[in-house]
C-alpha cells in the first residue's frame, strides 16, 4: 500500500522566515496530493493540494511542488506569520479504483516565533 | 451551514463495551471516511466509503465497522473496544465525481477505553 513521510516533524522559524515541509510517497498509481493545516484543538482544513498534472501551484503565500519522477513533493510557506503556527499533515492518495483511499504522513509542528 | 457532524465529542467507556460514533454531512458529498489521530503517528484512515452500501478497509481497520445505509451518515462501530482504541476520531466527506476534491473534516470524538 501507499507509505507517506513527512519531514520535518517539528520546524521552528522567526516571523518573516521560509518554512518548508517535504514528503515523500510510495505509490507511483497517486495523482492527488493534499496539505491540511490542523490549528490546537481543531479539525484539520485543506490549505492546498495538488494533482500529478501539474509541477507547482501557487496560493498567495503558500506553495506546493510536485516531483512525480522522485515521487517527492514540498509546501511552501512565505513571509510566515505566528498564525501560521499549527500542525501541517501533506497525504496521498491510492492510484486506481481505490483512489479514495487516502495516506496521511506524520505531521509537523510548525512554531513561527514573533 | 455545510458541516460535517460527529457525536459525541467526548466519550469514557470500559472495555468490550459495544458503541457508535455518529457521523452526518450535509453537503450530499458522496465520499465519506474515518480517520483516527494519536501523537507522532498523523491520520490513520479507517475505513471510507464512496457511496451508499460501498465501503473499503482503509490503513487501520482492524477492530472496526462501518455502515453506509444513506448518503449523508456514516457510523463507525466499536463492537468490542480495547485500550488500544483510545485516540481522536475524525469523520471526513468529499465530493468524489471521480476524482478527489477537499475533504471536510468533522469536530472530531475524543475516546478514552479503561
Amino acid at each position: 500500500g501507499e507509505n507517506v513521510e513527512q519531514h520535518p516533524s517539528t520546524l521552528s522559524v522567526q516571523e518573516g522566515d521560509s518554512a518548508v515541509i517535504k514528503c515523500t510517497y510510495s505509490d507511483s498509481a497517486s495523482n492527488y496530493f493534499p496539505w491540511y493545516k490542523q490549528e490546537l484543538g481543531k479539525r484539520p482544513q485543506l490549505i492546498i493540494d495538488i494533482r500529478s498534472n501539474v509541477g507547482e501551484k501557487k496560493d498567495q503565500r503558500i506553495a506546493v511542488t510536485l516531483n512525480k519522477t522522485a515521487k517527492h513533493f514540498s509546501l511552501h510557506i512565505t513571509e510566515t506569520q505566528p498564525e501560521d503556527s499549527a500542525v501541517y499533515f501533506c497525504a496521498a492518495n491510492a492510484g486506481g479504483t481505490s483512489y479514495g483511499k487516502l495516506t496521511f504522513g506524520q505531521g509537523t509542528i510548525l512554531t513561527v516565533h514573533p | 451551514e455545510a458541516q460535517v457532524t460527529q457525536n459525541p465529542r467526548y466519550l469514557i467507556t470500559v472495555t468490550g463495551k459495544k458503541l457508535t460514533v455518529t457521523c452526518s454531512q450535509n453537503m450530499n458529498h458522496e465520499y465519506m471516511s474515518w480517520y483516527r489521530q494519536d501523537p507522532g503517528l498523523g491520520l490513520r484512515q479507517i475505513y471510507y466509503s464512496m457511496n451508499v452500501e460501498v465501503t473499503d478497509k482503509g490503513d487501520v481497520p482492524e477492530g472496526y465497522k462501518v455502515s453506509r445505509k444513506e448518503k449523508r451518515n456514516f457510523p463507525l462501530i466499536l463492537e468490542s473496544p480495547s485500550p488500544n482504541q483510545t485516540s481522536l476520531y475524525f469523520c471526513a466527506s468529499s465530493w468524489a465525481g471521480g476524482v478527489n476534491t477537499e475533504a471536510f473534516f468533522g469536530q472530531g470524538t475524543r475516546l478514552t477505553v479503561v
